[in-house]
Formats: structure tokens, sequence, C-alpha cells
């Protein structure tokens, strides 16, 4: 079965900084991988994700990811944090065949400092 | 476009009471339709999917039920709600074709039992 870790649960980034939140997944096979953002009390919004091809993946807000297969790795970057970017991140896989379940991270939390 | 809709936002109620969340969603059909719930700080556990009216598959044995009268409705709901059932639940849908087609979240309703 899929899993994923985001190993810091919370992140704290001085506004124009850059910014990367760590995703770790297990599984036997490339799964789909995916980043979504929550703002509080909100639902969650897709940022970005990867089927396929190239693996640097460019979303939504100015945000991108790099898919690593060695290391199994999705890790999601920013050259330039806004303040407006405060939110939880939670990364997510799911099985390339089966159903279309998604296994989510526990999140982390960013803070942006002024 | 595809919008998907929650009610009610919030709700507080007491120990022992019946719970009745709605999810809907618009602008597709034949979705796959799924509940999660968020605790604070362990982010989103799956409760339940629909493949189909009247198709429902449980992940977690628990005081919730699911059901789906409709294509494009998903109803969660308890005979009598326990303190441990507070949290905020989030309904999505997903495009029935393929894998990996991402999900798309609601608002979520926030519920708190006393």
């Amino acid at each position: 079965a899929q899993s994923v870790t985001q190993p810091d649960i919370h992140i704290t980034v001085s506004e124009g900084a850059s910014l990367e939140l760590r995703c770790n997944y297990s599984y036997g096979a490339t799964p789909y991988l995916f980043w979504y953002v929550q703002s509080p009390g909100q639902g969650l919004q897709l940022l970005l994700k990867y089927f396929s091809g190239d693996t640097l993946v460019q979303g939504i807000k100015g945000f991108e990811a790099e898919f690593k297969r060695s290391q199994s790795s999705f890790n999601l970057r920013k050259p330039s944090v806004h303040w407006s970017d405060a939110a939880e991140y939670f990364c997510a896989v799911g099985a390339r065949t089966g159903f279309q379940k998604l296994v989510f991270g526990t999140g982390t939390r960013l803070l942006v400092s002024p | 476009s595809q919008t998907i809709h929650q009610w009610p936002a919030t709700l507080v109620q007491p120990v022992g009471s019946p719970l009745s969340l709605e999810c809907t969603v618009e602008g597709t059909s034949n979705p796959n339709l799924y509940w999660y719930r968020q605790a604070a700080g362990r982010g989103l556990q799956l409760l339940f999917y629909s493949v189909g009216i009247g198709q429902i598959s449980s992940e977690v044995p628990q005081n919730l039920s699911a059901s789906r009268p409709q294509d494009r409705q998903f109803i969660l709901s308890s005979k009598k709600l326990l303190l441990s059932d507070s949290g905020f639940y989030l309904c999505a849908w997903s495009a029935l074709s393929g894998g990996g087609n991402e999900q798309f979240f609601g608002p979520g309703t926030r519920l708190t039992v006393l």
C-alpha cells in the first residue's frame, strides 16, 4: 500500500525568501503525485500534479515540484514566498492501477514572517 | 464548470444526536465521490467513497455511514454522534474515467460534538 511522509509539521519562512516543502512516498511503482493547499477553515485546492513526462512540474501561484524517482520524493518549491502563501500544504499519492484513491500526508503548516 | 457544495458549513451537535451532512456536485456526470475527515494535525482520513448510485465503500469501521441517493449527491450520516466524531468533514469528487484524475474538494463542514 502506498504511504506519504511529510517530515516537517511546521515551517516558518520570511516573506520573499525561498521555500521547499518535503514529501517522500512509498509505492511499488511510480505513482500519481499531487500537492494541495488548504487555507484555514477551507477545502483543499490543487496546486500541481505529476502524472508522467517532465519531472519538474509547474503549478498555480508560482509553485513548482520536482519528482525524483531515486529518492521517492516530490518536493514543493517556490522561489519567493508571499504572506498569502501561509496555509497548510498536503502531498498526496495515487495508484496508477485500480481505483483512484489518494493517500495524503499529514501536512506541513507554512508560516510566513514579515 | 464543475462546482461542489457542502452544507451545513458548521454544526454543533450534542452527543447521541443524529447527523446528516450533504454534498452535491454540479457540472459533471457519474463522478466518483469521497468523504474525508480531517482531525487537527492529522491530515485527511478517507471515510467512504462511491463509484455510482447506491455503491458505497467504507474505508474505516466507525459510527458513520454514507449514502448516494442520486448521481451527484453524497450524504454522510450517523444515528448517534460520539465526541470522537468532531472534526472537519470534506467531500470531494473526481472524474470517473481512468486513474490518476485529481480530486476536487468542497469547502467542508466543521462538526463539533459536545
